[in-house]
Order: C-alpha cells, then structure tokens, then sequence
C-alpha cells in the first residue's frame, strides 16, 4: 500500500518561510494535495495539484513536487498560519492516501 | 457557495449501525465532474478517506472499510448518505462530508469544500 510521511512538527519565526515536506516513492509521479486544518475546524484545500492555489488563498501558499518528495511552501508566516496540514495524493492501488499531518508553529 | 451540512446520530452502540446525511446547497449534487465523499478523523489522529459516490449511484470505497461501508445518493433531496455497519470503539470520529475534484483520465481527486463534521461516539 502506498504511504505518505510528513514530520510531526515544524516551527517558524514570524515573518520567515516555512517548508513541510511530504514524503512518498515516487511521489513526483502523482499529484499532491495539500489542506490546513486549524483546531476544531474542518480542512481546506491550500494547494491541488502540487502547485495550483484556490481562491482565496494567499500566494504565500506555494507548492511544488519531485522526486520522492513534495513541499508545501508558506512564505512570511504568520500567527494566523498555525494549523495542521495534511498532504494527500491518489492511488490506483490505495485509493485515496493522506499523510499523517505537521503541526505547524510559528514562534 | 457551495455548502454542505452533515447530520446524524452522534451516539452509537457497539455492533450497530452509524447512520449519516450530509445535505448540499448552493449547488447540485448532479453536477457534472464531480463525486462525493466521506472522510472521518478519530480524536486527535489523522485523516482517513471513506469512499465517494457519484450522482449516478456508483461508488468505491477504501478497501480497508469496504465490508462495512455503503454510501448513497438521493437526487431529489440534494444529499448523500454514510452508513458503516458492525462498529466499534474504533470508529468513533469526527465525520466529514466533501465534494471531489477530480482528473477523468488518472483518478487523481481532491476535496473541497468540506462540511463542518460531525462527531459520533460509539459507547454502549
């Protein structure tokens, strides 16, 4: 079955970029999804198709994938920013796959 | 806008059946290009995709739930609906209900917008 790893946590100052990466064999192959879930809310999209942002969303918000590898990109972070976010790509064999999620701080 | 509204029993026993709703507005389940899922969060984890259905009434479910799962529409009603059969502690979660985009050639999907979700507890 296909998986995904993301790290636990990620910390950022105010003002400075923040990276999550999102871990999968081959993932460059697939596209990737990425949602921010802030507490007792339900998650939104952030970014589809590895770089594409919804409106609405600021273009502080950037994606990009390769390799085994995919990022999420969040540029002069704000306190606002902190969430969790979970990337997410389909698979023939799978079906719908997410990753475990990064607590983002900004500190 | 498109909305969606999930609903439903929030208490379940052990061994019995979750039964959920989850009401569109703003916009029509029939539409073209899209599918419907479930996705549920257990306290505290991640997130884990249940199935989708399609206003035609077809549906794929994740393999790990299949046994249990079945997701229908109703047109008419504008909504769509979860029922996972034999729970257990397991499955207690927050539901969510979400609309799919997604590629016709590879099957790559998405979801947006989600609803807000619905916690069920399974306890006796």
């Amino acid at each position: 079955s296909y998986e995904l790893t993301q790290p636990p946590s990620v910390s950022v100052a105010p003002g400075k970029t923040a990276r999550i990466p999102c871990g999968g064999n081959n993932i460059g192959s697939k596209n990737v999804h990425w949602y921010q879930q802030k507490p007792g809310q339900a998650p939104v999209l952030v970014i589809y198709r590895d770089s594409n942002r919804p409106s609405g969303i600021p273009e502080r918000f950037s994606g990009s994938n390769s390799g085994n590898t995919a990022t999420l990109t969040i540029s002069r972070a704000q306190a606002g920013d902190e969430a969790d976010y979970y990337c997410q790509v389909w698979d023939s064999s799978t079906s719908v796959v997410f990753g475990g999620g990064t607590k983002l701080t900004v500190l | 806008q498109l909305q969606l509204q999930e609903s439903g029993s929030g208490l379940v026993k052990p061994s019995q059946t979750l039964s959920l709703t989850c009401a569109v507005s703003g916009g029509s389940i029939s539409s073209g290009g899209y599918s419907w899922s479930w996705i549920r969060q257990p306290p505290g984890k991640g997130l884990e995709w249940i199935g989708y259905i399609y206003h035609s009434g077809s549906t794929y479910y994740n393999p790990s739930l299949k046994s249990r799962v079945t997701i229908s529409v109703d047109r008419s009603k504008n909504q769509f609906s979860l029922k996972l059969n034999s729970v257990t502690a397991a499955d207690t979660a927050v539901y969510y209900c979400a609309r799919d985009s997604y590629d016709i050639l590879t099957g790559w999907r998405w979801f947006d917008p989600w609803g807000q979700g619905t916690l069920v507890t399974v306890s006796s």
